[in-house]
């Protein structure tokens, strides 16, 4: 069964800092990964997306990548502001279980000024 | 505004009683998915579905129903509420543009159950 891991739950960096949060999977058979970011009281909001035949994708500061063989994932985010924090999670879609995506428990990442 | 919503945002019932959480969204996406969130347990499927009247379990369905008339809504209904369903409760759609399936959430209803 398909288990999600992320390490650390929580993370404390000052303003300014780049950052590596990761991702592990145990089933190299999945569709895609998605990461998410989630404020608190609030819903999940589509960071990045990367299909299982990619290697990495970038939106602004954010650089997500994924090595499938390996099972791991990595969200890079350069320049951290401290309105980056917040809790990010990582779910992949999981072939053997019909498409349905399973999440990792989250990173918190506080960014200090 | 277009998206996906959820009503009522918070709820406070008792234990026995009939809830029903709503879910609408603008996208008319094929996918939608009810998801809850609890400390230590993380996010949990409850119940997807793949198009209007097509509905299946996911990893924790029991004391859940959900029904799918139309493509848009997707109502969350707890037959009789119980204290273990307290809980913020997520509802998604996706769409398999280009294959990715990328899922995208509303904001969440916190429900208790005293």
């Amino acid at each position: 069964k398909q288990e999600v891991t992320q390490i650390p739950a929580a993370l404390s960096v000052p303003e300014g800092e780049n950052l590596v949060l990761n991702c592990s999977f145990t089933d190299s058979a999945i569709y895609n990964l998605q990461w998410f970011r989630q404020d608190p009281g609030k819903g999940l909001t589509s960071l990045l997306l990367i299909q299982s035949s990619q290697r990495e994708q970038t939106s602004g500061r954010l650089n997500a990548s994924l090595d499938k063989s390996s099972g791991r994932s990595t969200l890079y985010i350069a320049a951290s502001q401290p309105g980056d924090s917040a809790t990010y999670l990582c779910a992949v879609r999981d072939y053997n279980q019909g498409g349905k995506l399973i999440f990792g428990q989250g990173t918190e990442l506080s960014v200090k000024p | 505004d277009a998206g996906i919503t959820q009503s009522p945002r918070y709820k406070i019932t008792e234990t026995g009683r009939q809830v029903t959480l709503m879910c609408h969204q603008t996208w008319s996406h094929s996918y939608m998915f009810w998801y809850r969130q609890d400390l230590g347990h993380g996010l949990r499927l409850i119940y997807y579905s793949a198009a209007a009247d097509i509905t299946d379990k996911g990893e924790v369905p029991d004391g859940y129903v959900v029904s799918r008339s139309k493509t848009e809504n997707f109502p969350l209904t707890l037959e009789s509420a119980t204290r273990s369903q307290t809980s913020v409760y997520f509802c998604a759609s996706s769409e398999p543009y280009r294959g990715s399936y990328e899922q995208y959430f509303g904001p969440g209803t916190r429900l208790t159950v005293t």
